[in-house]
């Protein structure tokens, strides 16, 4: 089955800083990447699908790159709303596979 | 709107049958896959497996040999078993949509809609 890494595991940054979060596979999975944000309490929320297509309704500070085995997530300028835990999902035929998470936290 | 909500005893015994419905308003169950995904606390997010509503099933591996899940399309409503529970079955367990977009003849998917989560606590 497929691994997912992400890194880093955790990070504090200042409200308007870029900030980015990398995925890695553990084998070729084109760009069947999602992203999602998770906060305290609450079911995850969709924000990426596609590696890089923004669902709708959410901020175009978001933004996912890549594909293959590598992705990239950002926040082109940190929001205090934005914090929360980050996770890539992949989907293949044989099922789905999370990342362990970035927790981001303002600095 | 969809919205999905996850109903079931939040208190199972070790080795018994962990049973969760989630019942799916606001739209139909028909012609999605429905998750059920599972979180335990302050750790990451496991699927656990996926229906279709035709009642076809795929499996987490590591999961599939005590997992079964069911669809009642007549009551909007899709179902998880895991048999055999242990205290390490003690999560936060999502119901979620496997949200659908088909680009040059491929499809992707991703969990557009979930519920809430239920807490479920394995204990004597």
């Amino acid at each position: 089955d497929i691994q997912m890494t992400q890194s880093p595991s955790s990070l504090s940054a200042s409200v308007g800083d870029r900030v980015t979060i990398t995925c890695q596979a553990s084998q070729d999975i084109s760009n069947y990447l999602n992203w999602y944000q998770q906060k305290p309490g609450k079911a995850p929320k969709l924000l990426i699908y596609d590696a890089s297509n923004l669902e709708t309704g959410v901020p175009s500070r978001f933004s996912g790159s890549g594909s293959g085995t590598d992705f990239t997530f950002t926040i082109s300028s940190l929001q205090p709303e934005d914090i929360a835990t980050y996770y890539c999902q992949q989907y293949d035929n044989l099922g789905v596979t999370f990342g362990p998470g970035t927790k981001v936290d303002i600095k | 709107q969809v919205q999905l909500q996850e109903s079931g005893p939040g208190l199972v015994k070790p080795s018994e049958t962990l049973s969760l419905t989630c019942t799916v308003s606001g739209g139909s169950i028909s012609s999605y896959y429905w998750s059920w995904i599972r979180q335990p606390a302050g750790k990451g997010l496991e699927w656990i497996g996926r229906i279709y509503t035709s009642g076809s099933t795929n499996y987490n591996p590591s999961l599939k040999s005590r997992v079964t899940m069911s669809v009642d399309t007549s009551k909007n409503q899709f179902s998880l078993k895991l048999s055999s529970v242990t205290a390490a079955d003690t999560a936060v367990y999502y119901c979620a949509r496997d949200g659908e977009v088909v680009n040059y003849g491929r499809t992707s998917y991703y969990f557009d809609y979930w519920g809430q989560g239920t807490l479920v606590t394995v204990s004597s």
